[in-house]
């Protein structure tokens, strides 16, 4: 498995701001996702960060609103931008290891007022 | 796309009892299926995995069987215990490796366990 760290744990933002999520991991990882879980709800892909390419985006992502960066093969950024009362939510990151299993880190818990 | 369906969404069951939560999934392309706990205020664990070239995993007090024909497959946690309380996810995809893009999970809408003293 992985030890992964996020930072901030917790935030409370006001709407119209922004706020980067950082995502630190143990080791080297080609592969890295960002989910989005609102409150008492699933888990929602975000999007796909390769390091060294352009994140790829699901159906309803779009870059402007979720920048991320992927400098190195052991962190990655999430900013969420613009931020509005919807966008309260748990962002969570998670790695791929070799083996194709997926492991998350602890999730930043965010509300914007 | 995939659509995975969870159930039941809520499950109490007695100290020492089994519990079992299903799922089905719609793209019979999906050959990864793996199944995490989320505890209250943490990541989800990943706590078990199946592919599709096996039926059944187990893995101590936990197992799970895959049902390739009827696209559904399903966690069984035996002699239950208060720290299983959790909420649990399952998932699926279609492993396609670092240079296709990776293990994008597809989610099942969670089932909130409760083991009862």
């Amino acid at each position: 498995s992985a030890v992964i760290s996020q930072k901030p744990s917790r935030d409370i933002c006001q709407r119209g701001t922004s706020l980067t999520i950082q995502c630190q991991v143990d080791s080297q990882v080609t592969m890295m996702f960002w989910y989005r879980q609102q409150p008492g709800q699933s888990l929602t892909l975000i999007a796909t960060a390769n390091q060294g390419s352009e994140a790829t985006y699901e159906s309803g992502f779009v870059i402007d609103k979720f920048p991320i960066s992927r400098p190195n093969l052991t962190f990655s950024t999430l900013t969420v931008s613009n931020m509005s009362p919807e966008d309260s939510s748990i962002y969570l990151c998670s790695v791929e290891l070799g083996s194709y299993e997926q492991y998350f880190g602890p999730g930043t818990r965010l509300t914007v007022t | 796309g995939e659509n995975v369906e969870q159930h039941p969404s809520t499950l109490s069951v007695q100290e020492g009892d089994s519990a079992v939560i299903k799922c089905t999934y719609s793209d019979s392309a999906s050959n990864y299926f793996p199944w995490y706990k989320q505890e209250l205020g943490k990541g989800p664990q990943l706590i078990i995995d199946i592919r599709s070239n096996v039926g059944e995993k187990k893995d101590q007090r936990i197992a799970v069987t895959l049902n390739k024909t009827a696209k559904h497959f399903s966690l069984h946690i035996t002699e239950t215990q208060p720290e299983d309380s959790a909420v649990y996810f399952c998932a699926a995809s279609i492993e396609k490796g670092l240079t296709g893009g990776g293990n994008k999970l597809t989610f099942g809408t969670g089932t909130q366990l409760k083991v009862e003293l």
